[in-house]
């Protein structure tokens, strides 16, 4: 069974488009968390949610929009896609907010976007 | 800006061999330093360390944290093909209560 499930895991799609990024996990964690990884590999957190509210908000254009419908759930809404959006973006889940819950944390298998 | 730095970028070796890679970082307040194993798809956890000098072990792979000079090693012996794999570090940040990650290592292991 998959602990942190995310879809599609492959996205190919034109500038200017409106996408979405659903991430599901199933470990019962009250913290989930979207990270962007670019080209060169470096992972960033973009979003942090703990039981649905927004903690974390990195410096991230607001074409993105998080959504978490209930804490099994946090789905990623990129508007007007752009060719720097390309990355690999990876949803993650752990049991707790804060300190212990960073240390801990599960990753899913990421989705590859690519705008051309 | 709080940063982390790895070294190599690129490792390539063969199998048996045994292997070193760096990370040091530079943040406002530091809380642990985490290692992470990402073959094609999800990084996995490998080992956190918090206090210096302390040596954590799994099989072959080890790592060490020097909270003085602010750089983490993790050692790989006897290398195998299934050791392939970009290694990430990460510093936990505490305040801001988030991870800042290293580029990454690839580490390819030829038979």
């Amino acid at each position: 069974d998959t602990a942190v499930s995310q879809t599609p895991k492959y996205l190919v799609t034109q500038m200017g488009n409106d996408k979405s990024i659903k991430c599901e996990q199933n470990l019962g964690h009250d913290t989930m968390y979207w990270y962007k990884q670019d080209s060169k590999k470096f992972l960033k957190i973009m979003f942090s949610y703990n039981n649905k509210e927004l903690i974390i908000n990195e410096t991230v254009p607001n074409r993105f929009s998080p959504k978490s419908p209930d804490k099994a759930h946090l789905n990623l809404h990129i508007n007007s896609l752009e060719l720097g959006d390309s990355a690999v973006y990876f949803c993650a889940s752990s049991q707790e907010w804060g300190l212990a819950g960073a240390e801990t944390q599960y990753f899913g298998p990421g989705t590859r976007l690519l705008v051309l | 800006e709080d940063k982390v730095v790895q070294s190599p970028l690129s490792l390539v070796v063969h199998e048996g061999d045994t292997v070193t890679l760096n990370c040091s970082y530079e943040v406002t307040n530091f809380r642990s330093l985490l290692w992470y194993k990402q073959e094609k798809k999800a990084p996995t956890f490998l080992f956190m360390l918090t206090s210096s000098g302390i040596e954590k072990k799994s099989g072959r792979l080890s790592s060490i944290l020097d909270k003085k000079e602010l750089f983490s090693i993790l050692n790989i012996t006897a290398t195998q093909t299934g050791d392939s794999a970009i290694y990430l570090c990460a510093v936990l940040i505490q305040g801001a209560q988030k991870l800042v990650f290293g580029q990454g290592t690839r580490l390819t292991i030829n038979p």
